[in-house]
Parts: C-alpha cells; structure tokens; sequence
C-alpha cells in the first residue's frame, strides 16, 4: 500500500514569497491533517479536513496561510507571504481508525 | 488544555542498555496515548498505542503502559540497538474531538556500538 505522498522534500524561499504544498493521502483515509514542525518541537497541528471539509483550522496563522482539499482527496497548503519564522517541517498526515499516517515532510527554508 | 511533557534529550546509551523515555500528560475525558518514532531522514511513523487505561503497547520490542493514575505513559525497551537511534515523540489524542495528535516536543536517543 502507497504511504502518504509530499512533494516539494525541500524549498527554500526569500520571505514575503509564496509557496505551496502539495500532499496525497492513503487511498480511501477521509481524514486530512497538516502539521508544522519546527526544529527542536513536537510536530503542531495546522488544519484538520474530513473529506473536503475543515473541522478544525484554530492553529491556522489564516493572514498568511491557506489550505484546500479539492474532491477530499489531494490538497495543498500555502504560506503568502512568509515569514522567517515559517521555516519548518510541513507534514501531512492521513488518518484510519484513529492512527495517523505521516508523510516524509516538506522541509522549508525561509531567508 | 491537553499536554504532553517528555524527558529532555538527547539521551546517549550504548547498545544492549535499557532504555526508558519518561512521558506525562494533561488531558480532559480519557485520551488516547501514543508514541511515534522518527528515523533520520524520514517521516514519522506509528510506534506504538494505548487507548484506555492499563493497557499496553508494545512493537519491535518497545513497551508502553498507559497509567491513568500517574497520567504517565514511558517508554521502555530491554536492549537498544544502533538501529533504534532516531527521535521518540510521546502524543495523545482526545475522543469526541477533532483527534488531533498533541505531541511532546520529542526526545532524540543516540545508541552506540
């Protein structure tokens, strides 16, 4: 079974650039969360999807980041424009009765 | 709110010790608790869980015991390996919520030959 998929594995940007995320879940996990892990920290929840719907974003910075599930399958996340302190691990994760499935991570990089 | 506080790393043993990685949690209603592992260079992966109270975890020779009354939930092993080098995290999931994983902030464990 193919693992959850990430992509860009690194970017680095200038702040006040835009970049974005890509991830695909586990076929068939209707659950979608992504994470920020900064160096030295637990991984902290961002945004939380159930098929195509939020059920919970209350750690979304939502003036600089944005996030979307087109068809409850693949999504992205955005950061525009980013900051220093955005530089992280970005992971996305799909859930099936109650464990969660990582991906590898986009490493981001902000000068 | 829900926490969770793992002991301070890096933690440096040689092979063949025994390992404990101490975890403590705050949470309301009766989590779900976990422990997830991350291998340099890969993403995190599921080590293993415990959703009620006495149970126990256990995989690849790690065992984990969820004590309600101590609200702890270490980490042990009986013979670390160099293969085991990599960085533990200790997380828990609340029921009826979002099940958002919470996560401690991780602690990095070093076995050498």
């Amino acid at each position: 079974e193919a693992g959850v998929a990430q992509s860009p594995r690194y970017k680095i940007i200038e702040k006040r650039q835009s970049v974005a995320f890509w991830c695909n879940p586990i076929s068939g996990h209707a659950t979608l969360y992504w994470y920020q892990q900064i160096l030295g920290q637990g991984p902290k929840l961002l945004i939380q999807f159930q098929n195509n719907g939020v059920v919970d974003d209350s750690q979304l910075p939502k003036d600089r980041f944005s996030a979307e599930r087109l068809k409850g399958v693949d999504s992205t996340l955005k950061i525009q424009p980013a900051k220093l302190e955005d530089s992280a691990v970005y992971l996305c994760a799909s859930s099936f009765r109650e464990t969660q499935y990582f991906g590898p991570g986009t490493r981001l990089l902000v000068l | 709110g829900n926490s969770v506080t793992q002991m301070e790393g890096p933690v440096t043993l040689s092979e063949e010790a025994f390992l404990t990685i101490n975890c403590t949690y705050t949470a309301t209603g009766y989590p779900s608790l976990f422990w997830y592992v991350q291998y340099p260079g890969e993403g995190l992966q599921l080590l293993l869980k415990a959703t009620k109270a006495d149970d126990k975890g256990s995989n690849k020779g790690f065992e984990a015991t969820y004590r309600k009354e101590t609200t702890s939930f270490h980490l042990e092993k009986g013979s670390v390996q160099v293969s085991d080098s990599a960085v533990y995290f200790c997380a828990l999931t609340t029921q009826g919520g979002s099940e958002k994983l919470v996560f401690g902030k991780g602690t990095k464990l070093t076995v050498n030959p």
